[in-house]
């Protein structure tokens, strides 16, 4: 079991360029959320599947976000048109099915965005 | 819309004292979580807590959950160093709501 990762680990882009963001979570997880933090705040809920089917996502999601699990495994996160209130860690998450012993979510390393 | 609001934001304590934090929500959830956060790094899962009055305990933190109050509390009990981070409760309502952290800086 190595973890969820996350890949890149920083992305330093120009205002109006688009990212590409990957997630590869814990191999036996069905389920994988993406948030996006900024300081001093929780993490805010932007997306999550169950297996390659998305279940939920933010209203901030059907703008210039789209996330994506084509075959139930890794996810990629775009961002289209960057802004500079991109700038935030990008953080994904792995959980079990709910009611498995440890339900719970594994979160990766995350990706800093710089949006200058 | 579902709110997590946590108090305090701010926690500054001395080693050896105890405290609470609490952890209100707005909507009903069975499914509540406390992580931890060092700075600069990623979430640690330290609890689920999956039913009404359910309790867990590790080490110095213990966390309560009562759903008919949607409250969940963190306890510290005897702060040490180690424990200086930032604390986030979260309800699981199929999307994970968070509240805003609160962070802890225990002193010598």
């Amino acid at each position: 079991d190595t973890g969820v990762s996350q890949d890149p680990r920083h992305k330093i882009t120009k205002r109006g360029q688009n990212v590409t963001f990957r997630c590869d979570p814990i191999s036996e997880h069905n389920r994988l959320y993406w948030y996006r933090q900024t300081l001093g705040q929780g993490p805010e809920f932007l997306t999550y599947f169950q297996n390659e089917a998305q279940l939920e996502k933010s209203r901030l999601l059907s703008d210039r976000f789209s996330a994506e699990r084509p075959k139930g495994s890794f996810s990629t996160l775009e961002i289209q048109r960057t802004e500079q209130g991109d700038s935030a860690m990008y953080l994904c998450a792995s959980s079990p099915r709910p009611g498995h012993r440890t339900d719970t979510q594994y979160f990766g390393p995350g990706t800093r965005l710089t949006v200058l | 819309e579902l709110k997590v609001e946590q108090n305090p934001l701010f926690l500054s304590m001395q080693e050896g004292k105890n405290y609470t934090i609490y952890c209100n929500y707005s909507t009903t959830s069975d499914r509540l979580y406390w992580y931890r956060q060092d700075p600069g790094k990623s979430l640690e899962s330290l609890f689920v807590l999956l039913s009404n009055g359910a309790v867990k305990q590790e080490g110095r933190l213990m966390a309560s959950l009562d759903t008919k109050a949607r409250l969940s509390t963190l306890h510290i009990t005897a702060a040490v160093h180690d424990l200086s981070a930032t604390y986030f409760c979260a309800v699981v309502t199929g999307k994970s709501t968070f509240g805003d952290g609160t962070t802890l800086t225990v002193k010598p």
